[in-house]
């Protein structure tokens, strides 16, 4: 099975800020990695699929990138709205298997 | 407009039975695969169980393999999940999503509480 190790596992940032996330896979992946978000209380969003192409309705100052094992996501300005936990999520092979989380947290 | 949502869930005994659903509208129900993914009490998300958009394929985490069963009835545009024998550690808000470009799970109902205690 396929690993997926986020980091860090907790951020504190400022609105206005850039916020990047890391997603490490225990083998090669390509591009076939997901990002979602998820508030507190709500269902996870599916925000990135194919490591960069950003889901309808997301907005553009998310932004995904890496291939192989080393992925990344950034959120560029961060707004009041973008403070949840992130979730990488590998989908190149069985099983499908999410990252530990990252907490954006208000600075 | 897609919508998923789950029903079933509840407190359930230790060893006892438990079947969850989900009832979708908005899309094609039968052309896309579907997935549970369940969540622990403040803990990450972990994918459960996936069946094919007809129904013969169906794939089950280590973790329950054995004690749940995925099914689907196309005609009614609804998920079901059986889970049999169920232990504490199965406690979570199950979520079920549907897939898309077989792996990516694109849209997701609003969960539903499992608790297994006695």
């Amino acid at each position: 099975d396929i690993q997926m190790t986020q980091s860090p596992s907790s951020v504190s940032a400022s609105v206005g800020d850039t916020v990047t996330i890391t997603c490490r896979a225990s083998q090669d992946i390509s591009s076939w990695l997901a990002w979602y978000q998820q508030k507190p209380g709500k269902a996870p969003k599916l925000l990135i699929f194919a490591t960069s192409s950003l889901q309808s309705g997301v907005p553009s100052r998310f932004s995904g990138g890496g291939s192989g094992t080393d992925f990344t996501l950034i959120i560029n300005s961060l707004q009041p709205e973008d403070f949840a936990t992130y979730y990488c999520q590998q989908a190149h092979s069985f099983p499908p298997r999410f990252g530990q989380g990252t907490k954006v947290e208000i600075k | 407009e897609v919508q998923l949502l789950e029903s079933g869930g509840g407190l359930v005994q230790p060893g006892g039975s438990l079947r969850v659903s989900c009832a979708a509208s908005g899309f094609t129900f039968s052309s896309h695969s579907m997935t549970w993914v369940r969540q622990a009490p403040g803990k990450g998300l972990e994918w459960v169980s996936t069946i094919s958009g007809r129904g013969g394929s169906t794939y089950f985490a280590d973790s329950v393999k054995g004690r749940f069963t995925i099914s689907r009835d196309n005609s009614q545009n609804t998920l079901y999940l059986q889970m049999n024998s169920l232990r504490a550690e199965d406690t979570a808000i199950y979520y079920c999503a549907k897939n898309v470009m077989s792996w990516y799970f694109d849209y997701w109902g609003l969960g539903t509480l499992v608790t297994v205690s006695s």
